[in-house]
């Protein structure tokens, strides 16, 4: 029973390139995100959404935009890859009306763009 | 924004060593979670605490909400070689959002 599932695992893909990466959660938490992690492992939050509405919007190019059709699901769409955009994706949920709540992560999707 | 400094930046130990890991933040924090990382998985989710000097086990993983609620440390005791991977501390103030430190890479030598 996987809680946080991501699609794809891998994706390669050149630049200039429009990718969409896929996420889901079967835990009923009301609350997803997706991070960010570079090639120092650093773990960067982009987005978050709150039942299906935007609450946490980090400084990210417009070239990035997440779109939540219902609550267990939250998608990246990216636009015009660039090189610098090839890193680990990480999708998250948690249950927010637990202050500072637990985040579970999915098994995050290696991005590469050539 | 809030920034949390984790040490030490990577620790190779022998097993059976215990490992003492730790986060620090001049910003106050009302939850310290602490994560693993295995290469090519997400991080999991070890231990959560919720109070100000609240101890916490996990197995052989201890941790610690410290009492100012700007540090918090994680003690691995008889580490084995499954204990290898990047371990995450993450603070949470209200609300969802986690700041997390920079992570320590745990090698363990069999």
């Amino acid at each position: 029973d996987t809680a946080v599932s991501q699609t794809p695992k891998y994706l390669v893909t050149q630049m200039g390139n429009d990718k969409s990466i896929k996420c889901e959660q079967n835990l009923g938490h009301d609350t997803m995100y997706w991070y960010k992690q570079d090639s120092k492992k650093f773990l960067k939050i982009m987005f978050s959404y709150n039942n299906k509405e935007l609450i946490i919007n980090e400084t990210v190019p417009n070239r990035f935009s997440p779109k939540s059709p219902d609550k267990a699901h939250l998608n990246l769409h990216i636009n015009s890859l660039e090189l610098g955009d090839s890193a680990v994706y990480f999708c998250a949920s948690s249950q927010v009306r637990l202050a500072g709540g637990k985040q579970y992560f999915g098994p995050g999707t290696r991005l590469t763009v050539t | 924004g809030q920034q949390l400094n984790q040490s030490p930046q990577s620790m190779f130990i022998q097993e059976g060593e215990d490992v003492s890991m730790n986060c620090t933040s001049s910003s106050i924090f009302n939850t310290w979670l602490w994560y693993k990382q295995d290469p090519g998985e997400g991080p999991v989710l070890l231990i959560a605490l919720y109070k100000a000097g609240e101890l916490t086990s996990n197995g052989r993983l201890t941790a610690q909400f410290g009492i100012t609620r700007k540090d918090s440390f994680l003690n691995i005791s008889a580490s084995i070689p499954s204990d290898v991977g990047i371990y995450f501390c993450a603070g949470g103030t209200s609300g969802s959002r986690l700041t997390f430190g920079e992570g320590t890479q745990l090698t363990v030598n069999p």
